[in-house]
């Protein structure tokens, strides 16, 4: 158990649902991550929060939209989604925005299919 | 950019094999690297980590790396494998603004 939970697990959605993942940390830990992954490439950074605050966004379409209501909590909302957006989507946790000496842990990931 | 390349997409090998698996990383200033497992249908665990000190590391379950700052790399390494190493490996690479990892390597072992 790594402290991280995430849900669902698994989401089906259409092109046209509005639909959100969810992301705990039980860890203290001040920064959180959204990653994809998809088959064969390496993890995809997409959103990075220090303190509730966006740091980071790596191009990322705004079909995805992130929240971060506190440091425990972190929501990733989906919207008029593309079936190449199907992947397993991770959330993570650092004590602090990934700097030297900083290591992630990593929650199961959600499992999505757009269809 | 800073990349992280593994060598191998996919490795078969029997129980009590060694194994082996290739890192290589392109960014030129200090690093902190790591090795991740995923288990088929669980999450992502930190195998082991290096930050400074010896190159040599070991972590969990028998595995071990050796950084080799010269030639940018970080390669893991079990002397005896077992089935239950089966599973997808990624090292990644903290430089000083972001962690990136590598495609990720399939490991299959056969009993």
């Amino acid at each position: 158990e790594t402290g991280v939970t995430q849900t669902p697990r698994h989401l089906v959605m259409g092109m046209t649902n509005k639909k959100s993942l969810k992301c705990e940390q039980h860890l203290g830990h001040n920064a959180m991550y959204w990653y994809k992954q998809s088959a064969k490439k390496p993890l995809e950074l997409m959103f990075v929060y220090s303190l509730e605050e966006r740091v980071e966004n790596n191009s990322v379409p705004s079909r995805f939209s992130p929240e971060c209501p506190n440091s425990s909590h972190l929501f990733l909302h989906l919207h008029t989604l593309q079936p190449e957006d199907s992947a397993l989507y991770l959330c993570a946790s650092s004590l602090r925005t990934s700097g030297m000496g900083e290591t992630q842990y990593f929650g199961p990931g959600t499992r999505l299919l757009v269809l | 950019a800073q990349s992280v390349s593994q060598h191998n997409h996919h490795v078969i090998l029997s129980e009590a094999a060694s194994l082996e698996l290739g890192c290589n990383y392109s960014y030129g200033g200090t690093v902190n690297l790591f090795w991740y497992v995923q288990y088929p249908g669980q999450h992502l665990q930190l195998l082991l980590k290096y930050f400074s000190g010896d190159p040599l590391v070991k972590g969990i379950k028998g595995f071990e790396a050796e950084f080799i700052k010269s030639k940018f790399s970080f390669n893991l390494r079990k002397p005896s494998v077992q089935w239950s190493d089966t599973a997808e490996y990624f090292c990644a690479v903290n430089s000083l603004y972001k962690l990136s990892f590598g495609a990720g390597t399939t490991v299959t072992v056969r009993a």
